[in-house]
């Protein structure tokens, strides 16, 4: 079975710019959940999609946003890029996301704003 | 809200040697633990996990054991080797948000041949 496929896996952009990243999670599962790494902030939950419905959503501003098509594949698109939205951005799924699912990760895009 | 303590950052042993690295979690409603492995460079991985009805889980030289009511985890690793060094993230989620996980900040393992 292949893994979670992230695309691209880099991005240079500058200021201003809006982004969008995409995932195709594992043939079978659809919950995607999508999380930012950066060294000083560790891993953090941007927001989780299942049945092409945001489910869950963490602590970031409304410039951070996403979406799921039938086929399970999600996006992740930020508008007006800033300096400290450079992070690796991490995308995994589960068959549905229920409790005690495990997540299976992609190997994420790494975005560097400029 | 919730937040999940890991300890320590950092953790250098011998080849051979055991590592244990604790997390502490804060919403007495999570109730999935997983740990990752993440390798320089690499995706995190899922080596090892444990739900909330059960208090120790091993596979082969990794165990995990929970302690609900003091609300901590922790990863022991027996036997460590070279490629054992890696950064390893725990984590919990909540009651009835499964796709949700909150990470711990993670500790960087380092075996020494």
């Amino acid at each position: 079975k292949a893994g979670v496929t992230q695309t691209p896996r880099y991005l240079i952009k500058t200021r201003g710019q809006q982004v969008t990243l995409s995932c195709s999670p594992i043939s079978g599962h659809r919950s995607v959940s999508w999380y930012q790494q950066t060294p000083g902030q560790g891993l953090q939950f941007l927001f989780e999609y299942f049945s092409e419905t945001q489910r869950n959503k963490g602590n970031f501003p409304g410039r951070f946003s996403g979406r799921q098509f039938s086929n399970s594949r999600s996006e992740m698109n930020v508008s007006t890029l800033e300096l400290g939205d450079s992070a690796l951005y991490l995308c995994a799924s589960s068959l549905d996301g229920g409790a005690g699912q495990p997540q299976h990760f992609g190997d994420g895009t790494r975005l560097s704003i400029l | 809200g919730e937040n999940v303590e890991q300890h320590p950052s950092t953790l250098s042993v011998q080849e051979g040697d055991s590592a244990v690295i604790k997390c502490t979690y804060s919403d007495s409603a999570s109730n999935y633990f997983p740990w990752y492995k993440q390798e320089l460079g690499k995706r995190p991985q899922l080596i090892i996990d444990i739900r909330s009805n059960v208090g120790e889980k091993k596979d082969q030289r990794i165990a995990v054991t929970l302690n609900k009511t003091a609300k901590h985890f922790s990863l022991h690793i027996t036997e460590t080797q070279p490629e054992d060094s890696a950064v390893y993230f725990c984590a919990a989620t909540v009651y009835n948000q499964g796709g949700k996980l909150i990470f711990g900040q993670g500790t960087e393992l380092s075996v020494k041949p």
